[in-house]
C-alpha cells in the first residue's frame, strides 16, 4: 500500500541558508502534518493543514512556513537556518483529522 | 491540561519474558490512543490504536494495550518479548475538541536481552 513520501530523505545545509521539504501524503488523504524531532527527543509538533487550510499551529519558528497544494503535497520551507535547526522532521497524513495519522519515514536534516 | 505521560524512559527485558510499557494521559475530552515504534533512524510506525471501540485493542508483532478510562492508562503489552522488537515506543494521543494534533509521550527505550 502506498505511504507518506518525503523528500528530500538526506539534507545538508550550511547557516542562514534556506531549506524545502516536501511531503506527499497517501492518495485520498486530505490532511498533512508536520513534525520536527531533535536528537534524542521525541517529536514536536509543527503545524498541519485540512483541505488546503492550515488547521493547527505548534511550535513552527517564524522563520518557517508551510502550505498544502491543490494536489494536498505539503511542502515546509524553513529560512535563516540555525543549527538547533538539525533534526528529523516527519510528515504525516489522515484522511479528515479525527482517522489514523500514518508518518513518512522522515527527512534528515543537517545545519552545518 | 491535555497531557500524555510515559513513566518509564528505558525498560530492559529479557528475550522470551513479557513487555509493560506504561502510558496515562490526562484530557477533559474522550482521546484516541495510539502507540509508535520507531527502529534507530527509521520512521514512526503505527502498532495500534484505539478509537472507542473495544478497550483491548490488538496490534501488529504480537503486541496489544488495554484503554482503562478509571484509570486514564492505555499500557502496551507484550506476553514475549523478540529481539526485534528493541526500538523506542511512543505513546501518543489525540485529544478531542478543536484541535486534531497529536500529542507524543516523551517515549519508552526498549532494550532486549539475549
Amino acid at each position: 500500500a502506498a505511504g507518506v513520501i518525503q523528500s528530500p530523505r538526506h539534507l545538508i545545509k550550511e547557516k542562514r541558508e534556506t531549506a524545502t521539504l516536501k511531503c506527499y501524503p497517501i492518495p485520498r488523504h486530505d490532511t498533512v502534518y508536520w513534525y520536527q524531532q531533535g536528537p534524542g527527543q521525541d517529536p514536536q509538533f509543527l503545524i498541519s493543514f485540512y483541505e488546503k487550510m492550515q488547521s493547527d499551529k505548534g511550535s513552527i519558528p517564524d522563520r518557517f512556513s508551510a502550505q498544502q497544494f491543490s494536489d494536498y503535497h505539503s511542502e515546509l520551507n524553513m529560512s535563516s537556518l540555525e543549527l538547533g535547526d538539525s533534526a528529523l522532521y516527519f510528515c504525516a497524513s489522515s484522511l479528515g483529522g479525527r482517522n489514523t495519522i500514518y508518518f513518512g519515514e522522515g527527512s534528515w536534516l543537517t545545519v552545518v | 491540561a491535555q497531557s500524555v505521560t510515559q513513566l518509564d524512559s528505558h525498560v530492559s527485558v529479557s528475550e522470551g519474558t513479557p513487555v509493560l510499557l506504561r502510558c496515562n494521559y490526562s484530557s477533559s475530552y474522550s482521546p484516541s490512543l495510539f502507540w509508535y515504534v520507531q527502529h534507530p533512524n527509521k520512521g514512526l510506525q503505527l502498532l495500534l490504536k484505539y478509537t472507542s471501540a473495544a478497550t483491548l485493542v490488538k496490534g501488529i508483532n504480537g503486541f496489544e494495550a488495554e484503554f482503562k478510562k478509571s484509570e486514564t492508562s492505555f499500557h502496551l503489552t507484550k506476553p514475549s518479548a523478540h529481539m526485534s522488537d528493541a526500538a523506542e515506543y511512543f505513546c501518543v494521543v489525540r485529544f478531542g475538541g478543536a484541535t486534531n494534533k497529536l500529542i507524543f509521550g516523551t517515549g519508552t527505550l526498549l532494550a532486549v536481552q539475549p
